[in-house]
C-alpha cells in the first residue's frame, strides 16, 4: 500500500492557462474523489468516480473543470482558462466501497495551485 | 443541507488535555468523522461515530450525541506532534462525499 499519490505537488500558472493534475489512488480502491481546499477551510467536495464512471459533480465544478478516470485507475482533473479564484489545494482521495457507513477516505497530499 | 461548526483555534500545553467541539445540522445522519491534517499534508482518518457515546482509541477519543447534534474529539497527554488542524465531517447523500467543517487549529506549546 503506497498510499494516494498526486502530481504535481505545486503548480504556478498564469491566468487563462490550462492545467492538469493527476491522482493515483490506492490500487484496490474503486472509488476516487476530488476535493478542493482553501486556506483556513475544510475540503469541499468536487466530484467522485466509482470505477471509471463519474457519478456526481458538485455545483462548484464549473464547465471549465473536467475530470476523467479512464480504465478506473488513475484520474486527471483539468482546469481550463484558469482564474485567480481557482487558486487552492486540490486533494484526491480514494476508498474501497464496502457498502458500509464507515467508508473512510484516504487522501493524497494534494496539488497546490497558484494562479497569477 | 449540512451546517458544521467548530472553533477556529485552540492552544494547550504539552501533556494537557484538549476537547474540540463540533456541532452539526444535517437533513439525515449517517455518522460523523474526525480527520487530522498537518500543515501542507493530507488529512488522515482519526475516528468515526454513528452511535451515541464515547469511542476511545489510545490518546484520542471521540464522543457523539445524535439528539444534540454534537460531537467532540478529546486529545489526551498532548504531544508537540499533535499540533495540527482537526476536521469534523459528516457524509451527505453518498458515502465518501463528506461535508467538512472549517477545522480547528490546535497549537501545542512546550
Amino acid at each position: 500500500d503506497t498510499g494516494v499519490s498526486q502530481d504535481p505537488r505545486h503548480k504556478i500558472t498564469k491566468r487563462g492557462q490550462n492545467v492538469t493534475f493527476r491522482c493515483d489512488p490506492i490500487s484496490e480502491h474503486n472509488r476516487l474523489y476530488w476535493y478542493r481546499q482553501t486556506l483556513g477551510q475544510g475540503p469541499e467536495f468536487l466530484t467522485y468516480f466509482q470505477n471509471e464512471a463519474q457519478l456526481e459533480k458538485s455545483r462548484l465544478l464549473s464547465d471549465r473543470f473536467s475530470a476523467e478516470r479512464p480504465k478506473g485507475s488513475f484520474s486527471t482533473l483539468e482546469i481550463q482558462r484558469t482564474e485567480q479564484g481557482d487558486s487552492a489545494m486540490y486533494l484526491c482521495a480514494s476508498s474501497h466501497d464496502r457498502g458500509t457507513t464507515n467508508e473512510k477516505l484516504f487522501f493524497g497530499s494534494g496539488t497546490q495551485l497558484s494562479v497569477l | 443541507g449540512q451546517n458544521i461548526d467548530q472553533p477556529t483555534e485552540m492552544t494547550a500545553t504539552e501533556g494537557a488535555i484538549v476537547q474540540i467541539n463540533c456541532t452539526y445540522q444535517t437533513s439525515g445522519f449517517n455518522g460523523l468523522f474526525w480527520y487530522q491534517q498537518h500543515a501542507g499534508e493530507a488529512p488522515t482518518f482519526l475516528s468515526y461515530n454513528v452511535l451515541d457515546g464515547l469511542e476511545e482509541k489510545g490518546r484520542f477519543s471521540s464522543f457523539l450525541s445524535r439528539s444534540k447534534g454534537y460531537s467532540y474529539l478529546l486529545l489526551k497527554e498532548l504531544q508537540m506532534k499533535d499540533s495540527a488542524s482537526y476536521l469534523c465531517a459528516v457524509p451527505t447523500d453518498s458515502w465518501g462525499k463528506l461535508q467538512f467543517g472549517a477545522g480547528t487549529q490546535v497549537v501545542v506549546t512546550p
